[in-house]
């Protein structure tokens, strides 16, 4: 069974540091595309990061440029999400996803999330 | 960037009926659009990608349409199941976005 499990969130000042992970399984993850996906409470969908299958390619929504990092350990099925200089409006559950692979670019499978809360 | 506007931005049907839900992007994507369902407290779950194509374990009652800015989400005789939020994404360009969501509930 494919599978995804997010870990690392919290309680975090403004200002501050966090390291999201998300352990995969059931699947060849090197082979993937993965991502990161956060929803604000109560608010809607909004994709956060992309990592390509070999790490060579990075992708960011504008506002988290320069501050999130993600990257990846194809040898431990792991992906990961460097936050710094974390922002109120930082607050969100995060999500991470695998693309479908050959056959679609859409995220076919989702973790349950884990929330971040940027809060003094 | 490529915005996705998904229209109404809440839906009322009685279980049984059809409901129709709209998703126009402000370029042309081609094919490469999906359809998301996120019930409360849970993960989104991939419905339709390629703007059409069923993913796996879709109940047929689920079809997607149309091509270019133009799209449609269709949920024919709606289960007690499918009260949700539904998500509209491209994925024909970075950044990837979403649309702001419709949500269907019970009339």
């Amino acid at each position: 069974e494919v599978q995804l499990l997010e870990s690392g969130g919290g309680l975090v000042q403004p200002g501050g540091s966090l390291r999201l992970s998300c352990a995969a399984s059931g699947f060849t993850f090197s082979n993937f595309v993965m991502n990161w996906v956060r929803q604000a409470p109560g608010k809607g969908l909004e994709w956060v990061s992309s990592i390509s299958a070999l790490r060579n390619n990075t992708y960011y929504v504008e506002s988290v440029r320069g501050r999130f990092t993600i990257s990846r350990d194809n040898s431990k099925n792991t992906l990961f999400l460097q936050m710094s200089s974390l922002r109120a409006e930082d607050t969100a559950v995060y999500f991470c996803a695998k693309v479908g692979g050959g056959y679609t670019d859409a995220f076919d499978t989702w973790g349950q999330g884990t929330m971040v809360t940027v809060s003094s | 960037e490529k915005v996705l506007t998904q229209s109404p931005a809440t839906l009322s049907v009685s279980p049984g009926d059809r409901a129709t839900l709209s998703c126009r992007a402000s370029q042309n994507i081609g094919s490469n659009l999906a359809w998301y369902q996120q019930r409360p407290g849970q993960a989104p779950r991939l419905l339709i990608y390629g703007a059409s194509r069923r993913a796996t374990g879709i109940p047929a009652r689920f079809s997607g349409s149309g091509s270019g800015t133009e799209f449609t989400l269709t949920i024919t005789s709606l289960q007690s199941e499918d009260f949700a939020v539904y998500y509209c994404q491209q994925y024909n360009n970075w950044p990837r976005t979403f649309g702001q969501g419709t949500k269907v509930d019970i009339k």
